[in-house]
């Protein structure tokens, strides 16, 4: 079983929409990044959190450590938006011995549609 | 203030050749990470260094792969004799020395796809 699990694993949604992505975690995290990834292309961070709530323009994160939970939300969603988000989790110093390391989901493909 | 280098960005190599990666992190930082990206695969982490030591290569084939970050210059991720199963996107990420600067996380580089003929 994958530490950091996501869905859905693949979202079509019309222009305009409003876009949900979850992650879960299974054991405790220091942080909670967010990427994005173009087919072929390179990885751009979007976020990364610790706790309560970030935005950067239409994309907005947020996270429930209780729940060991965390969403990735789209407004008014656009075609350019079309493209692989994966979450990470950054864990704890004492797990696994290591520092910072991410492990990742398996990405969510999202395609946006006109 | 460039971001994480990576070169090069594709290079192809035949059986049995070796692949070197290199990867120059941002300015003033000195945590490197690599992962790998298999075809139609999830991002593994595959090892962690500091200047001139390993920190964590859990993720590392037993053989074959070796990495190294020293003093000077960038990074290399070294694949000996390559076989058709190491072709990936190899991935590199840094980061600032303290982990607890949440505000400025990893950075990835562009990526080096691999291609083993």
């Amino acid at each position: 079983k994958n530490e950091v699990e996501q869905s859905p694993q693949n979202l079509t949604a019309q222009e305009g929409e409003f876009i949900t992505i979850n992650c879960s975690y299974s054991v405790g995290i220091s942080a909670l990044h967010w990427l994005q990834q173009h087919p072929g292309g390179g990885i751009v961070s979007l976020f990364m959190l610790s706790s309560g709530k970030k935005k950067h323009g239409r994309l907005i994160a947020t996270i429930n450590i209780q729940e060991k939970h965390s969403s990735l939300h789209i407004t008014a969603s656009h075609p350019r938006d079309s493209a692989v988000y994966i979450c990470a989790g950054q864990f704890n110093m004492n797990y696994g011995g290591a520092t910072n390391k991410l492990i990742f989901g398996t990405g969510t493909l999202l395609a946006v549609q006109p | 203030n460039a971001g994480v280098m990576q070169n090069p960005r594709h290079l192809v190599r035949r059986r049995g050749q070796e692949a070197r990666l290199r990867c120059s992190p941002m300015k003033g930082h000195s945590h490197v990470y690599w992962y790998r990206q298999l075809p139609e695969e999830g991002l593994k982490f595959m090892v962690y260094l500091q200047k001139e030591n390993i920190i964590d290569e859990s993720g590392m084939p037993k053989e074959r792969f070796s990495a190294e970050f020293p003093k000077e210059g960038p990074s290399i991720l070294r694949i000996q004799q390559v076989v058709r199963g190491d072709s990936a996107a190899y991935f590199c990420a840094s980061s600032p020395p303290n982990f607890r600067q949440i505000n400025y996380g990893y950075t990835f580089g562009s990526g080096t796809r691999l291609t083993v003929v």
